[in-house]
């Protein structure tokens, strides 16, 4: 079975700190795609990553960097200098290589940053 | 481009009562997914659709079931609701390819009296 799991709850930082956001997952297929997804208060859930199976190169867009590891089936998420506007509930996620449409989700971890 | 669009954005409905909730995909998009959340379970899979024929399908009850017309748009319908079904339903869309991100509407927010 597929499991994704992201330990933090809630985390609390002030703005220009650094945070990371954890994610480890379980499944049996070789093949996979790990994704993560920011929801703002309105709702609406955002893409902002999609990662396969056989890319470990980790990604830096802006602020936001992924850190993927299948040593330790870990999808790290870290926002360096966070903002007000990054608060959110960020979910991680996980679909197998012929589900199309599913996506496992983490249960989420919200984030609050402080002025 | 226009995102995906999901009416009404609340919805309040009695126990025993049936409801119908409608999603706009993306232009071009042809499969649709439907996701319940709530505090407790969290983001559950409902179901896909891709061109009018339903491609996956979650661990739900049959009173929850959905179709998708020609132009791609869809609806889920629940049936006899219950208390526990209320929720923010949230719909996706993708063009359909494995594994292509999924583009989420603002969802409709569901209370069950």
């Amino acid at each position: 079975a597929q499991k994704v799991t992201q330990a933090q709850t809630e985390i609390s930082v002030v703005e220009k700190e650094d945070v990371t956001l954890d994610c480890v997952y379980e499944t049996r297929d070789t093949t996979y795609y790990l994704f993560w997804y920011k929801q703002p208060p309105s709702g609406e859930l955002v893409f902002l990553i999609r990662r396969n199976s056989f890319d470990e190169q980790n990604e830096i867009s802006g602020r936001y960097s992924w850190n993927f590891q299948k040593s330790t089936s870990s999808f790290n998420f870290t926002i360096t200098a966070s903002q007000v506007v990054d608060s959110a509930v960020y979910f991680c996620a996980l679909t197998g290589s012929s589900n199309t449409g599913k996506l496992i989700f983490g249960q989420g971890t919200t984030l609050q940053v402080k002025p | 481009k226009a995102g995906v669009t999901q009416t009404p954005r609340y919805l309040i409905k009695t126990r025993g009562q049936q409801v119908t909730l409608s999603c706009s995909p993306i232009s071009g998009h042809r499969s649709v997914s439907w996701y319940q959340q709530t505090p407790g379970q969290g983001l559950q899979f409902l179901f896909e659709y891709f061109s009018e024929t339903q491609r996956n399908k979650g661990n739900f009850p049959g009173r929850f079931s959905g179709r998708q017309f020609s132009n791609s748009r869809s609806e889920m319908n629940v049936s006899t609701l219950e208390l526990g079904d209320s929720a923010l339903y949230l719909c996706a869309s993708s063009s359909g390819q494995l594994n292509s991100p999924l583009h989420f509407g603002n969802g409709t927010r569901l209370t069950v009296t």
